[in-house]
């Protein structure tokens, strides 16, 4: 277990809907990183947090977008979903803003599936 | 851009024998290349990295070899065992706070 967790674990909704995956870093951790991982394209980054604001950006849509409260934990949003957007969810946290400097700890994930 | 490619992408070897797989990357700048290993159903966690002033790095069955000039880096294990088997990704690290993750190396150990 490495201290990060996110629900729900399952997902399953329809194209079109929106969804809120929930991620909570492990204690002390104020660096947020949210991956896509699907079949055909392995671990795709998405977008980074750190203590509240954004840091990092990757491949991600616009129909996408994510944020960090105050208490560190992250929501990763997800509108008019479309079947391509089926996959494994992943955060990861860790204490400093660079991952070449600190080690990643992902969660569990969320899969999403979109019917 | 981002360019990492990872070879072979599904290497099966006999428990007890080693397993070598390489990954290569584009951009001459990146200074830190971990290896990520995902078991099925399961998360991805580090088990092994290394930075650019290092050109191997080893813990206990799995060591890291670097070769900034060819730009590539590969993991070794050796003695392999079935909880070995797993995929595994190299992840450069290219800059701006992003590792570029591979798309895996499927290594299966058969007892």
């Amino acid at each position: 277990d490495s201290g990060v967790t996110q629900t729900p674990k399952h997902l399953i909704t329809a194209t079109g809907q929106r969804v809120t995956l929930r991620c909570s870093p492990r204690s002390g951790d104020l660096s947020v990183y949210w991956y896509q991982q699907s079949l055909d394209q392995g671990l795709q980054f998405l977008i980074q947090y750190y203590n509240g604001e954004e840091r990092a950006k990757g491949n991600i849509l616009e129909r996408f977008s994510a944020q960090q409260f105050p208490d560190l934990h992250s929501e990763l949003n997800l509108s008019s979903l479309e079947l391509g957007d089926s996959a494994l969810y992943f955060c990861a946290s860790s204490v400093d803003p660079s991952p070449s400097t600190d080690t990643q700890y992902f969660g569990p994930g969320t899969r999403l599936t979109v019917l | 851009g981002e360019n990492v490619e990872q070879h072979p992408s599904t290497l099966s070897v006999q428990e007890g024998d080693s397993a070598v797989i390489k990954c290569t990357y584009s951009d001459s700048a990146s200074n830190y290349f971990p290896w990520y290993k995902q078991e099925l159903g399961k998360r991805p966690q580090l088990i092994i990295d290394i930075r650019s002033n290092v050109g191997e790095k080893k813990d206990q069955r799995i060591a890291v070899t670097l070769n900034k000039t060819a730009k590539h880096f590969s993991l070794h294990i050796t003695e392999t065992q079935p909880e070995d088997s797993a995929v595994y990704f190299c992840a450069p690290y290219y800059g701006n706070n992003r590792l570029a993750f591979g798309k895996g190396n499927q290594v299966v150990v058969i007892p």
